[in-house]
C-alpha cells in the first residue's frame, strides 16, 4: 500500500541553524501538508501546498518557514533559524483531490526535531 | 474556548469492551468530522470520516455526529489490545483538498488483555 515517507526520522540542530525536512508523498497526490505536533500537545496544522503554491498556512507558518517541491517526488519544509520552541514532531501529509473521501489526508511516520 | 476538546485520558478498559470517545467543538463551520488513531512514534492514521449528522459504522467502528450539539463521538466495540493508541478526532471547514485540519488534543487508549 502506498504511504507518505518522511527522513529523517530524528533531527537535532543548533539554535539558529536551518534544517530541511523531507518528505515524499503518495504518488498520484497532489495537495501536500505540514502539521506539527509539540510533545504533549495536539497536531497543529502549518500548511498546504498544491500546484507548486501554498493553499493556506496557518498564523505558525511565519518567515522563517518555507516549503518547495524541488522536484517530482519530493516535498520540503525549510526552517531557517531555527529556536529552541521548533522542537516539534512534524509531519507530511498528501491528499488526492479525485479520491473517494477528497480530503482524507495521509500521514507520514514524521520526523522529531530537537532543537539544542 | 478552544475549537476542538477532547478529553486526553488515558482510558484503561478490558479487552471486549465498548470503548467510547468524544469531542467537542465550538466552530459551527466545521462540516467535515474524522478520526485518527496514532500509535506511538508512528503518524496519524484515518479510521473514519463523515460528514453529516448521524451513524457511520465501519466493523467494529462506529462514528456519531451531532452537528446541533456540536458533539462527535466513536464507539469501539469488542475492543482488542492491538486498539491500544491515542485516538484523534479532526475537523475540516470544507471538503476542498488543501484544507487544514483541526485536531483534539488525542485520548490515549489502554486496552488490558
Amino acid at each position: 500500500e502506498p504511504e507518505v515517507t518522511q527522513t529523517p526520522s530524528h533531527q537535532v540542530t543548533q539554535m539558529g541553524q536551518e534544517v530541511i525536512l523531507r518528505c515524499v508523498p503518495i504518488s498520484n497526490h497532489l495537495y501536500f501538508y505540514w502539521y506539527r505536533q509539540i510533545l504533549g500537545q495536539k497536531v497543529e496544522f502549518l500548511v498546504s501546498f498544491y500546484n507548486n503554491e501554498i493553499s493556506e498556512k496557518s498564523e505558525i507558518f511565519d518567515d522563517q518557514f518555507s516549503v518547495e517541491r524541488p522536484d517530482g517526488s519530493n516535498f520540503t519544509l525549510k526552517i531557517r533559524s531555527t529556536k529552541l520552541e521548533d522542537s516539534a514532531m512534524y509531519f507530511c501529509a498528501s491528499s488526492d483531490p479525485n479520491g473517494r473521501t477528497t480530503d482524507t489526508q495521509y500521514f507520514g511516520p514524521g520526523t522529531r526535531l530537537t532543537v539544542l | 474556548q478552544k475549537e476542538v476538546e477532547q478529553d486526553p485520558g488515558p482510558l484503561s478498559v478490558p479487552e471486549g469492551a465498548i470503548v467510547s470517545l468524544n469531542c467537542t467543538y465550538s466552530n459551527s463551520a466545521f462540516q467535515y468530522f474524522m478520526w485518527y488513531r496514532q500509535y506511538s512514534r508512528k503518524g496519524p492514521e484515518l479510521l473514519m470520516y463523515t460528514y453529516s449528522s448521524g451513524n457511520k459504522e465501519d466493523g467494529r467502528f462506529t462514528a456519531q455526529v451531532d452537528k446541533s450539539s456540536k458533539y462527535i463521538s466513536l464507539f469501539i466495540r469488542d475492543s482488542q489490545p492491538s486498539d491500544s493508541a491515542t485516538y484523534l478526532c479532526a475537523m475540516s471547514a470544507t471538503e476542498t483538498s488543501g484544507s487544514r485540519l483541526t485536531f483534539g488534543e488525542g485520548t490515549q487508549l489502554t486496552v488490558n488483555p
